[in-house]
């Protein structure tokens, strides 16, 4: 069965600052999903990453997806008050389309 | 239409009611997908559409929940003799197809308070 571990849960961070979103599966899979969720809001799509080394980029956040060691990564560089959500990874369960969501990660940049 | 349109966007509810939940996916989405988000949580899979048919309703939590979708469009969930560990928020999503290389498109939501 497919398990999607996001670290860290909250993170509080200044603004300007950099800091990483950790997102572990535990079994193969070749498609993973980042979305952004606001409070009371439904989920956007940040990036969708395809294969091994895959790096995706938006203004501050940077995606990449290491397929090998299943892990992939939500960079924010010189955080903004902007940028606080909750950030969730998604993973496609090979075989099946359906997606198993992280924990996901709130984020709250202080100014 | 434009995007991914759920009715209610609220809905309270007393202890053992039913409720039905509507969704109504982009035009041309044949995927279709309901996840439940409890408060503070992440998102739980409950059951997915590819056309009217259900391949997967794994996510199902008990035989209180049921869905249906009609037309390859509108889908429904209902849920039967609600209880208060039902409260949650439902999301729906649809896609162009099962797999497709674009993920989902999210609705906005039902919260779900049964009382």
């Amino acid at each position: 069965e497919l398990k999607v571990e996001q670290n860290p849960l909250f993170l509080s961070m200044q603004e300007g600052k950099n800091y990483t979103i950790y997102c572990n599966y535990s079994t193969t899979s070749d498609r993973l999903y980042w979305y952004r969720q606001d409070p009371g809001k439904s989920l956007e799509s940040l990036f969708v990453l395809l294969s091994n080394g895959a790096v995706k980029q938006e203004g501050r956040l940077m995606a990449s997806l290491d397929t090998k060691a299943r892990l992939s990564t939500l960079h924010i560089t010189a955080a903004v008050h902007d940028l606080s959500a909750t950030y969730f990874c998604a993973v496609e369960a090979s075989g099946t389309y359906k997606y198993i969501f992280g924990t996901g990660t709130r984020l709250k940049v202080l100014a | 239409g434009a995007g991914v349109s759920q009715s209610p966007s609220n809905k309270v509810t007393e202890k053992g009611k039913d409720v039905e939940l509507r969704c109504d996916p982009i035009s041309g989405h044949t995927a279709l997908y309901w996840y439940r988000q409890s408060l503070g949580q992440g998102l739980e899979f409950l059951i997915y559409f590819q056309g009217n048919s259900a391949p997967d309703k794994s996510g199902l939590p008990s035989d209180r929940f049921s869905a249906e979708r009609t037309g390859g469009s509108v889908s429904t969930l209902t849920i039967q003799r609600t209880q208060q560990e039902d409260s949650a928020v439902y999301l729906c999503a649809s896609s162009l197809g099962p797999g497709v290389v674009y993920g989902y498109t999210f609705g906005s939501g039902t919260r779900l308070t049964v009382v």
